[in-house]
C-alpha cells in the first residue's frame, strides 16, 4: 500500500492564481480530510468528508473548495490564492471516521508570492 | 466550546532525562477521544496513541506513557529516558462522538540534547 499520497511536495504560486492540491488513499478509508499547518498555530481542519459525494466545512474552509467523486481522492482547490494562504497542507484519511487513528500524507509546502 | 490547550511551546532537556508534555482539554460531551501525534524533522505526521473518555487507564508503550485524568481534564504524555531521536513537535488532539471534526492543539516542540 502507498498510504495517502500528495502531490505537488512543493509549490510556489502568484497572487491570484489557481490551483489544485491532490490527495490519494488506497486503504479504502471512508474519512478524508485536509488540514494546514502554519508556526504557532497548530494543525487546523480546512474542510472533510465522511464518504464518497459528502464534504463538510471545518475550521478554516474561507478561499478553498474540496470534492469528493470516489473513495480514493479528495483534491482541494484553491480559487485565487492569496499569500495567507501559504502554508504547509495535510491530508488525512482514516477508517470510518474521525474518531479513529489519521494516517498523513507526507504534506505540500505551499507558497504564494 | 471545544478546545484543547498544550502550554508548553517549547521544551529542551538533556538526553536520557524523564520529560512530561502537558494536555489539557475542553468539552463539555460525555463521549469523546482523545490523541496524541508525532511530527519529527522530516516532517510526517505519526500516530502514537488514541483513548476514548471511558477509558482512564493510563497506558505504557515502552518508554512512553500516558497520564489521562477526566478530573482535571488532562492526557499528559511522557517519555521516559528520553533520546535524541524523539526530537519532535508532539500535538494532542480531540474530537467528540457526535461531531466529524478533529481540534488539534498547537503542539509542543521538544528538543533532546545530547
Amino acid at each position: 500500500n502507498a498510504g495517502v499520497t500528495q502531490t505537488p511536495k512543493f509549490q510556489v504560486l502568484k497572487t491570484g492564481q489557481s490551483m489544485t492540491l491532490q490527495c490519494a488513499q488506497d486503504m479504502n478509508h471512508e474519512y478524508m480530510s485536509w488540514y494546514r499547518q502554519d508556526p504557532g498555530m497548530g494543525l487546523r481542519l480546512i474542510h472533510y468528508s465522511v464518504g464518497a459525494g459528502i464534504t463538510d466545512q471545518g475550521e478554516v474552509p474561507n478561499g478553498y473548495n474540496v470534492s469528493r467523486s470516489t473513495t480514493e481522492d479528495f483534491p482541494l482547490r484553491l480559487l485565487s490564492a492569496a499569500p495567507s494562504q501559504t502554508s504547509v497542507y495535510f491530508c488525512a484519511s482514516s477508517y470510518w471516521g474521525q474518531d479513529n487513528e489519521q494516517f498523513f500524507g507526507p504534506g505540500t509546502r505551499l507558497t504564494v508570492l | 466550546a471545544q478546545k484543547v490547550t498544550q502550554a508548553q511551546t517549547e521544551i529542551s532537556v538533556v538526553e536520557k532525562e524523564d520529560v512530561t508534555l502537558d494536555c489539557v482539554y475542553e468539552t463539555r460531551d460525555t463521549t469523546y477521544y482523545l490523541f496524541w501525534y508525532k511530527q519529527p524533522p522530516s516532517g510526517e505526521l505519526v500516530f502514537l496513541i488514541r483513548r476514548n473518555s471511558f477509558d482512564e487507564q493510563n497506558e505504557i508503550s515502552g518508554r512512553y506513557s500516558w497520564n489521562f485524568q477526566k478530573s482535571t481534564s488532562s492526557f499528559n504524555f511522557t517519555i521516559t529516558a528520553s533520546q535524541v531521536v524523539d526530537s519532535a513537535v508532539y500535538f494532542c488532539a480531540l474530537t467528540m462522538n457526535r461531531d466529524d471534526k478533529i481540534i488539534f492543539g498547537k503542539g509542543t516542540r521538544l528538543h533532546i540534547l545530547p
